[in-house]
């Protein structure tokens, strides 16, 4: 199995602030690497796919980049509504699609 | 708009069985396959597997063969998952998420449905 390791596990942040997520898959996924933004109670909500491409209706603030094993998500000026739990997910294995472990993101 | 709405919380002894239903609006059912994830109290995601929607062939993830069973009824756009020999640990949010591309990523999912075992 691919095991996808997050980091940092948990973040504090002030609004305006840039931050980065990392994900890192334990062997090259090329581009299988999507990002889920989790609300408490609330289902995830699809953020970025295939590494970097934007889901329609997601603010431009968040951005993703990488390939092979390394990837980020990026949100380049914290807003109140961002504040939530965050999971890369890689799709390129093989009977197993696993999800990286969480990043909580809260405010400063 | 696509919508998938869950069927609502269940409360369960250990040993029963279980059935979540998933349906599907908005869209073309069979056109889009489903994945199935789990989330334990507390816990991140797991991928549970996926069902092709227009051939009824399940895959499932290591950890969920045996007790767990995918299954569709297309006639009213519904996907079900059945867990059987229910155990305590088996309390979880149960979400279905439709596949949105080649690139096997989960862009819609229903509102989740709880499962609490427990005697």
């Amino acid at each position: 199995d691919i095991q996808m390791t997050q980091s940092p596990s948990s973040l504090s942040a002030s609004l305006g602030d840039r931050v980065t997520i990392t994900c890192r898959a334990s062997q090259s996924i090329s581009t299988y690497l999507n990002w889920y933004q989790q609300k408490p109670g609330k289902a995830p909500k699809l953020l970025i796919y295939s590494a970097s491409t934007l889901q329609r209706g997601v603010p431009s603030r968040f951005s993703g980049s990488g390939s092979g094993t390394d990837f980020t998500l990026t949100i380049s000026s914290l807003q109140p509504e961002d504040f939530a739990t965050f999971y890369c997910q890689e799709t390129y294995g093989t009977l197993m699609y696993s999800f990286g472990q969480g990043t909580k993101l809260e405010i400063k | 708009q696509v919508q998938l709405v869950q069927s609502g919380s269940e409360l369960k002894k250990p040993g029963a069985s279980v059935k979540v239903s998933c349906k599907a609006s908005g869209y073309s059912f069979t056109s889009y396959a489903l994945n199935w994830v789990r989330q334990a109290p507390g816990q991140g995601l797991e991928w549970m597997g996926w069902i092709n929607t227009n051939t009824g062939n399940p895959t499932y993830a290591q950890g969920f063969t045996g007790r767990f069973v995918f299954s569709l009824d297309t006639s009213v756009s519904t996907a079900h998952l059945q867990i059987s020999s229910l155990k305590a640990e088996d309390t979880a949010v149960y979400y279905c998420a439709r596949v949105g591309s080649s690139w096997y990523e989960s862009d819609y999912w229903g509102q989740g449905t709880l499962v609490t075992v427990s005697s």
